[in-house]
């Protein structure tokens, strides 16, 4: 496996249902980021780890709950969701995030569907 | 309020001729800037940065060119190929709290190329 992996790549659940989404980085990164994709929506950044510590959280609910053990898997445990928060979601990572400008690499991502 | 604008969602072009997609941004403290490229059910893939000392960039048919007065930036694609059609992101980023950096995304042009 090379890259940024992410799975499952497509989710179906219910807004009773308790999964997780996953990411593994191949490329020897501290940083590692999840952001949401929704249509006509800029992408939004919502949680950062930073040497497997969490530096960003950009207000994001708590039924949505990172986590990180270590710098090369990251992941995305979501409980009672709502119908608004399908979108697709997309895992990145990068050398770190104090890098010159922090390129990114992305995942193919996961496309979740909250019935 | 949007940091980063791409005003055209899409844009459809010919090929063999130039491409250009236009992005605003309204934080003079923006230092780097990203075009990241997007096919369908991928994740974004890194295309060309430029930083905010240097008003051109080149890598092989693309370039980015960046107008900090008007703070504007322009991708141009020279000569445009079918296998460019994509949605093209920009993404601004500077520094923020604790060092680490973030990046700001507008929404996406959609580029087609036309045979």
């Amino acid at each position: 496996e090379t890259g940024v992996t992410q799975t499952p790549r497509h989710l179906v659940m219910g807004m009773t249902n308790k999964k997780s989404l996953k990411c593994e980085q191949h490329l020897g990164h501290n940083a590692m980021y999840w952001y949401k994709q929704s249509a006509k929506k800029p992408l939004e950044l919502m949680f950062v780890y930073n040497f497997k510590e969490q530096t960003e959280n950009n207000s994001v609910p708590s039924r949505f709950s990172p986590e990180c053990p270590n710098s090369s898997h990251l992941f995305l445990h979501l409980h009672t969701l709502q119908p608004e928060d399908s979108a697709l979601y997309l895992c990145a990572s990068s050398q770190g995030q104090w890098s010159s400008y922090n390129e990114q690499f992305f995942g193919p991502g996961t496309r979740l569907t909250v019935l | 309020d949007q940091q980063v604008k791409q005003n055209s969602p899409s844009l459809s072009v010919q090929e063999g001729r130039i491409s250009i997609l236009n992005c605003d941004y309204t934080n003079s403290m923006f230092d780097y800037f990203l075009w990241y490229k997007k096919y369908p059910a991928e994740g974004p893939t890194f295309l060309i940065s430029i930083s905010s000392i240097k008003d051109k960039n080149e890598d092989g048919r693309f370039t980015v060119f960046l107008n900090k007065s008007a703070k504007h930036l322009s991708l141009h694609i020279v000569p445009s190929q079918p296998g460019d059609s994509a949605v093209y992101f920009c993404a601004a980023t500077r520094f923020g709290a604790g060092n680490n950096r973030k990046l700001i995304w507008g929404l996406g042009t959609s580029l087609a190329v036309n045979p």
